[in-house]
């Protein structure tokens, strides 16, 4: 079965820096993955996702992530953070294994990232 | 792009008391629709999905139970509230395949006193 594993539940950093979110996958497959951003009270809204079409994936805001199999990682990074950044970040996986034909996301347990002045 | 109604956005309920919340989709036909909990610094805990009209799983034994009596209506309910079922609850649908990603509402806060 597939899983994600998110490194730091808490990221923070200064506006202006490197912006890096660690998540690493596991599957026997090759993976569907994706990034969410959850602002306080709020849904959660699609960043990027990796399809295997292309393994840098650039999404919203200035995000992108690099697909790496051999490291089984998709850290998401911004060059530059912005105040507007400070959120809840959540990487996830395509489960084929429930779900149907649709799959289920299989979450990990979210970063919370916070920028400071 | 699908859009995910979801209501209220915050409710306090009682122990004991009945718990109704309900999630309608639009934009797509034939979604799995979900229903995910998150408690603080716990992440996203799925509760149910559903593939179809009438066709509910459940991941974790818990006090709450989830209808879909229509393609694109999703109802999260519970008889008897417990204190342990406060937080906050997420709606989600997924179609298009194993590529696509889900669509999310905008969450009820549900605190339970």
């Amino acid at each position: 079965a597939q899983s994600v594993t998110q490194l730091g539940s808490h990221v923070s950093v200064s506006e202006g820096a490197l912006v890096l979110l660690r998540c690493n996958y596991s599957s026997s497959v090759p993976p569907y993955l994706f990034w969410y951003v959850q602002y306080p009270n709020q849904g959660l809204q699609l960043l990027l996702k990796y399809t295997s079409a292309a393994t840098l994936v650039k999404g919203i805001n200035g995000f992108e992530a690099e697909f790496k199999k051999s490291e089984t990682s998709f850290h998401l990074t911004k060059p530059s953070a912005h105040m507007s950044d400070a959120a809840e970040y959540f990487c996830a996986v395509s489960d084929d294994s429930r779900g149907g034909s649709q799959g289920n996301l299989i979450f990990g347990k979210g970063t919370k990232l916070s920028v400071k002045p | 792009s699908q859009t995910i109604h979801q209501w209220p956005a915050t409710l306090v309920q009682p122990v004991g008391s009945p718990l109704s919340l309900e999630c309608t989709v639009e934009g797509t036909s034939n979604p799995n629709l979900y229903w995910y909990r998150q408690a603080a610094g716990r992440g996203l805990q799925l509760l149910f999905y559903s593939v179809g009209i009438g066709q509910i799983s459940s991941e974790v034994p818990q006090n709450l139970s989830a209808s879909r009596p229509q393609d694109r209506q999703f109802i999260l309910s519970s008889k008897k509230l417990l204190l342990s079922d406060s937080g906050f609850y997420l709606c989600a649908s997924k179609s298009g395949g194993q590529y696509t990603e889900a669509f999310f509402g905008q969450g009820t806060r549900l605190t339970v006193v």
